[in-house]
């Protein structure tokens, strides 16, 4: 089936330490995004990809990085100038052809920072 | 871009047509209304999009205003499965515009 997997599916970290979070999409698709979710909030773009080897910040970027090397992997490295990490972080993909903006979902990564 | 305004909460009966209301009074005439649902610490999920008419699909419908300042989407036959945060969200399809998560509404299936 395709679909998106991001990993971990919870991970804690200390203070001052750099974390990396995996995206994998298999549905071929061109765009990919990053999105932070607070409790009981709605979700803020962190960052965006259209193409290889491009991307762009979104509302919330400081304190975040990514690459995008294969059209397949979006990895969000959360570093350690972010000041409030702990987070559910989503995943997402689109086709950007179709024209609509239906975008596909992993289940998400919840990070804690102890 | 045009803003959404929905009900923080509801509640509907399971068995019942679960109808979402959502207000986006300044929507431009290339801009899309869409919705999305979130289930307890999961992705967002599509679940149906529309310019002007009426949509259906297998999971809802939606229903658009003659004038496009307010559309309502509705689940059919609620089930507690269905209990989820609810986004309305506008946007135009230009390959740029990026998909804004606001608030939502707070749907609760009560057996």
């Amino acid at each position: 089936d395709g679909g998106i997997t991001q990993s971990p599916k919870y991970l804690f970290r200390k203070e001052g330490q750099n974390v990396t979070l995996s995206c994998e999409q298999n549905l071929n698709h061109d765009a990919m995004y990053w999105y932070r979710q607070d409790p009981g909030q709605g979700l803020r773009l962190i960052y965006y990809s259209q193409i290889v080897n491009d991307f762009q910040k979104g509302d919330i970027a400081e304190g975040y990085s990514v690459s995008r090397e294969k059209k397949e992997s979006f990895p969000l490295t959360v570093t350690s100038a972010q000041k409030n990490p702990t987070a559910f972080y989503l995943c997402a993909s689109r086709q950007d052809h179709s024209g609509a903006n239906v975008l596909t979902f992993g289940a998400g990564s919840r990070l804690t920072v102890l | 871009d045009a803003k959404t305004t929905q009900p923080t909460s509801m509640d509907c009966a399971e068995g019942r047509a679960a109808n979402l209301p959502c207000n986006h009074s300044t929507i431009s005439g290339n801009e899309y209304v869409y919705w999305y649902r979130q289930i307890h610490s999961q992705g967002p999920q599509y679940i149906i999009h529309g310019l002007k008419n009426n949509e259906t699909n297998e999971m809802a419908s939606l229903i658009i205003t003659e004038d496009r300042k307010s559309s309502t989407l509705i689940l059919p036959h609620a089930t507690l499965r269905d209990t989820a945060v609810y986004y309305c969200i506008v946007r135009s399809n230009n390959a740029g515009n990026m998909l804004t998560f606001g608030g939502g509404t707070r749907l609760m299936v009560k057996p």
